[in-house]
């Protein structure tokens, strides 16, 4: 079946402009994850999502990145009036019902830059 | 929360065994180790998971001691396209995935 997809697959805009970042998880999998990942660097948690609710989304940066999800499946991060510091790959997981243990499939990313 | 330090760089030759060890001192009781590769441009993705003593797949095998602190991930006969860069993940109450262990595979 079909893996995570995730779109754009890269971004330019320019400081101050809002972005909209989508995933779209495999079929079934109740639970997502983003992460954002800036060059050389480590994955960064950001949310976490079971079905359309958020229980922790404790790694937003700050009350310009909000995300959702919608019927249990497709989700947008939204970044707001972005900032040069938001470049990274944005990456979105899921995984079958968020058990901790589970395997977690990514998509490939989507690369953002703020000029 | 359960934290994870691995080295930050590892070099190896094609044909050779490679070690890469991860300490998670504080793991809790009910916490898998699992380990993650990533190639450039590339999402991670799972390469393999244990609980305790050794766990073997077609890709690498994994060591986990009984005080379960550490573990070693271990890739038989490494070739080029084993350079990535592998994520040890405890998964406690936070998805942490760290800076993982660049490895660079040589002819």
């Amino acid at each position: 079946g079909a893996g995570v997809s995730q779109s754009p697959s890269n971004k330019v805009t320019e400081k101050g402009k809002d972005v909209e970042l989508r995933c779209d998880p495999i079929s079934g999998h109740t639970a997502l994850y983003w992460y954002r990942q800036s060059l050389g660097q480590g994955l960064e948690f950001l949310i976490y999502f079971q079905g359309n609710s958020a229980p922790d989304k404790s790694g937003l940066p700050s009350d310009r990145f909000s995300a959702e999800r919608t019927g249990g499946s497709v989700s947008t991060l939204t970044i707001q009036r972005t900032q040069q510091e938001d470049s990274a790959v944005y990456l979105c997981a899921s995984s079958l019902q968020g058990a901790k243990q589970e395997t977690q499939y990514f998509g490939p990313g989507t690369r953002l830059l703020v000029l | 929360l359960a934290k994870t330090t691995q080295p930050i760089s590892m070099d190896s030759y094609e044909g050779q065994e490679v070690n890469i060890t991860c300490s998670h001192n504080n793991i809790a009781t009910n916490d898998y180790i699992t380990w993650y590769q990533q190639f450039p441009s590339q999402g991670p993705r799972f390469i393999i998971q244990g609980y305790k003593t050794k766990v073997t797949n077609e890709v690498a095998s994994l060591f986990i001691p009984a005080d379960r602190k550490s573990s070693t991930l271990s890739l038989p006969r490494v070739s080029l396209s084993d350079t990535a860069v592998y994520y040890c993940l405890v998964d406690a109450s936070k998805i942490i995935f760290g800076s993982g262990t660049r490895l660079s595979i040589r002819p």
